[in-house]
C-alpha cells in the first residue's frame, strides 16, 4: 500500500531533551515536506526536500533541522524543544516533477513540557 | 505572502443535504487541490485540479477551478454522516519550489 508513515504518533518531552521524529515513504517520491499544524494557524511549511541532499526552509523553520540522506526517509529533529513547539506534525510527499499533489501522513502529535 | 480565504469556516447540516464551500485567492495559482481532514489523521487528497475552468468529480464531490484562475469551488451533494471533518484548499502558483498554500479550512458537521 502506497503511504506516508511517520512515528512516534504521540510524544510527550521535556524542554530541551532532543527528539527526532521520522517519516518514511514507499512511494518513490522526490518531494518531502514537514507541516505543523495549530488551530487558528492553519498548515504551516516547516522544512522540504525537492531531492536527496537538498533540503531548504519553509515558513517556520526556526527550531527545527532536517536530513535527506534517503529518498524514502524524511526525518524531522528537534534539538532543544520548547513549548511552543507543541503542535500537531505532518510529513508529506509528492512526485515532484510538476506533480504538486502531496499525499500526507497520519501526523505525530507533539507535547513539550 | 500569499493567502487563500477558505468560506465558511464551519457549517452544520442535516444529511441528505448539499454542501458548497470555496476558497480564494488575490493572485493567480495553477493548481488547486482539495483535501479532507478527519479527526486525528492526516489530510487526505480529494481533488486535484490544473486547468483554468476545469470541472472534476469524484463520487459524490464535484470540485471546480474558476475560470480567473484566483478561486475554487468544492460541492458536496447528497451528505452523509462520514463526510464530518474539515475540508482544505491548497493552491500552488507554478513556483520551482513545489509550495502549496492552504486555507484554514471548512468545518462540517452533518446531522444524521
Amino acid at each position: 500500500e502506497a503511504q506516508v508513515t511517520q512515528n512516534p504518533r504521540y510524544l510527550i518531552t521535556v524542554t530541551g531533551k532532543k527528539l527526532t521524529v521520522t517519516c518514511s515513504q514507499n512511494m518513490n517520491h522526490e518531494y518531502m515536506s514537514w507541516y505543523r499544524q495549530d488551530p487558528g494557524l492553519g498548515l504551516r511549511q516547516i522544512y522540504y526536500s525537492m531531492n536527496v541532499e537538498v533540503t531548504d526552509k519553509g515558513d517556520v523553520p526556526e527550531g527545527y533541522k532536517v536530513s535527506r540522506k534517503e529518498k524514502r526517509n524524511f526525518p524531522l529533529i528537534l534539538e532543544s524543544p520548547s513549548p511552543n513547539q507543541t503542535s500537531l506534525y505532518f510529513c508529506a510527499s509528492s512526485r515532484g516533477r510538476w506533480s504538486y499533489e502531496q499525499y500526507f501522513g497520519p501526523g505525530t502529535r507533539l507535547t513539550v513540557t | 505572502g500569499q493567502q487563500l480565504n477558505q468560506s465558511p469556516q464551519s457549517m452544520f447540516i442535516q444529511e441528505g443535504e448539499d454542501v458548497s464551500m470555496n476558497c480564494t485567492s488575490s493572485s493567480i495559482f495553477n493548481t488547486w487541490l482539495w483535501y479532507k481532514q478527519d479527526p486525528g489523521e492526516g489530510p487526505v487528497l480529494l481533488i486535484a485540479l490544473y486547468k483554468a475552468g476545469e470541472l472534476t468529480s469524484n463520487g459524490r464531490l464535484t470540485a471546480q477551478f474558476g475560470t480567473t484562475r484566483k478561486d475554487s469551488f468544492l460541492n458536496i451533494s447528497a451528505s452523509i454522516p462520514s463526510d464530518v471533518g474539515i475540508y482544505f484548499c491548497a493552491g500552488q502558483d507554478g513556483g520551482s519550489n513545489y509550495k502549496l498554500t492552504f486555507g484554514k479550512g471548512t468545518l462540517l458537521t452533518v446531522n444524521p
